[in-house]
């Protein structure tokens, strides 16, 4: 089967790093995307890896690493604004898409 | 500017009533199109895949008479909340993907549906 296991809540302080990791377990993909959801509103595209490593779009990265079956979103230098839910996607390789259930960022002061 | 866009935004219905939503693809063809389903404080729920010009794929436990979706065309796909009920009171989204393996979805803004 095919699943994505990430943490439902992490707590960081303004100006920190933090690293939401995704793990998951499938046969093969295309590759992982991360999304941010603020409440009551849509999901935004952050970020895609299609290949091991890390790609970095200004404050936030991602990461991926087939071998150990996982993958991470970095955010560094956090701000309020942040305080979010973010989830990862698989997208599978019979064109299917295999949602994490998301996890929720609280920035504090 | 938006690339998807969803139609209603919110919509209050009575409970038996249909509720039907659109999803636009503006500045592309999308032969796929993904709808979900949010419910307070939880996660998105991806409920069925609709294809243009052929049947939709639902998820494991998406009742498919239930929630209808068409996709008639390569930029319009609507789902149909048929026979609406409390329990079905949600945020339903919509999203598509402009290229194919970028990993880039392009998601509706939402449409809050109220079942009275």
């Amino acid at each position: 089967g095919q699943s994505l296991e990430q943490p439902s809540e992490v707590t960081a302080v303004e100006g920190a790093i933090v690293q939401i990791n995704c793990t998951y377990q499938t046969s093969g993909f295309y590759g992982l995307s991360w999304y941010q959801q603020h409440d009551g509103g849509a999901p935004t595209f952050l970020s895609y890896n299609a290949l091991d490593g890390l790609e970095e779009t200004g404050r936030f990265s991602s990461f991926l690493s087939r071998s150990d079956s996982y993958g991470y979103l970095l955010l560094q230098e956090l701000q309020m604004k942040d305080s979010a839910s973010y989830f990862c996607v698989l997208e599978g390789s019979q064109g299917n898409l295999i949602f994490g259930k998301g996890t929720k960022l609280s920035v504090k002061p | 500017g938006a690339v998807v866009s969803q139609h209603p935004s919110w919509v209050i219905c009575k409970s038996g009533t249909s509720v039907k939503i659109e999803c636009r693809s503006l500045d592309f063809q999308a032969t796929t199109m993904f709808w979900y389903r949010q419910f307070p404080k939880q996660s998105l729920m991806l409920m069925a895949t609709s294809n243009e010009g052929s049947k939709a794929t639902y998820e494991q436990g998406v009742e498919k008479d239930k929630f209808l979706i068409n996709h008639a065309s390569l930029t319009l796909s609507t789902l149909t909340v048929t026979s609406a009920h409390p329990e079905d009171s949600s945020f339903y989204i919509c999203s598509a993907p402009r290229l194919v393996n970028t990993g880039e979805l392009f998601f509706g803004e939402g449409s809050r549906l109220t079942v009275l």
